[in-house]
């Protein structure tokens, strides 16, 4: 069965610094990786996700993703972290090949920026 | 353009309720899939419908239950409601047969038991 990891419950990063937030996954095929951050009392909003071609994906606020297929591994990363940044993160995971085909996500990672 | 709504926004119940919860899909998307958010955790995945029938279904007992309705809008609903229940509930909607299928979701219900 599919699995998605986040390491970090919480990541702290100063306002002007590159940013990461770790994920890791286990699928038996290939799989369709997804970024979601949710702001407090909201739904989860989509940033970006892999399905294939390029393993460095962009996406939305200037978030980008890298697919390491041998590490299996989709961090997060941003340049420049911005103290709206400052959400909760979910990493989730697809196998499309599986005839079990839902989508599972991480238990999240609290990211603060601090200005 | 509307995005995906649910309603209500916030439910008190008490155990052994029944509640329901609905949610209207993003235009132009057929499939809407319900998620569970305890506190503290990601979204667990309840089940997804598509065409009017339920096609796939998480971990989860049969006292949760829907319904998708031919305008492709969706009703999650809950029997016998335990303290345990009590979480955020989202839905999301996507667009079935697409490549991708990227899920775009509600704002959630926040539903608590007493």
């Amino acid at each position: 069965a599919q699995s998605v990891a986040q390491p970090e419950d919480q990541v702290n990063v100063a306002e002007g610094n590159p940013l990461t937030v770790k994920c890791t996954y286990s699928v038996s095929g290939n799989p369709y990786l997804f970024w979601y951050v949710q702001y407090p009392n909201r739904g989860l909003q989509f940033l970006l996700k892999y399905i294939t071609g390029d393993n460095l994906v962009k996406g939305s606020y200037g978030f980008e993703a890298e697919f390491n297929k041998s590490q299996t591994s989709f961090h997060l990363k941003k340049p420049s972290a911005l103290v709206s940044d400052s959400a909760l993160y979910f990493c989730a995971v697809r196998d499309p090949g599986n005839r079990d085909d839902k989508i599972i996500f991480g238990k999240g990672t609290r990211l603060h920026i601090l200005p | 353009d509307a995005g995906v709504t649910q309603s209500p926004t916030h439910l008190i119940k008490t155990r052994g309720q029944q509640v329901t919860l609905r949610c209207s899909p993003k235009s132009g998307h057929d499939t809407v899939s319900w998620y569970q958010q305890a506190l503290g955790q990601g979204p667990q995945f309840i089940f997804q419908y598509y065409e009017e029938e339920e096609r796939q279904r998480g971990n989860f007992p049969d006292r949760f239950s829907g319904h998708q309705f031919p305008n492709y809008s969706s009703e999650l609903n809950v029997n016998a409601l335990l303290l345990g229940d009590s979480a955020l509930y989202l839905c999301a909607s996507s667009a079935r047969g697409t490549a991708q299928e990227t899920q775009y979701f509600g704002p959630g219900t926040r539903l608590l038991v007493l």
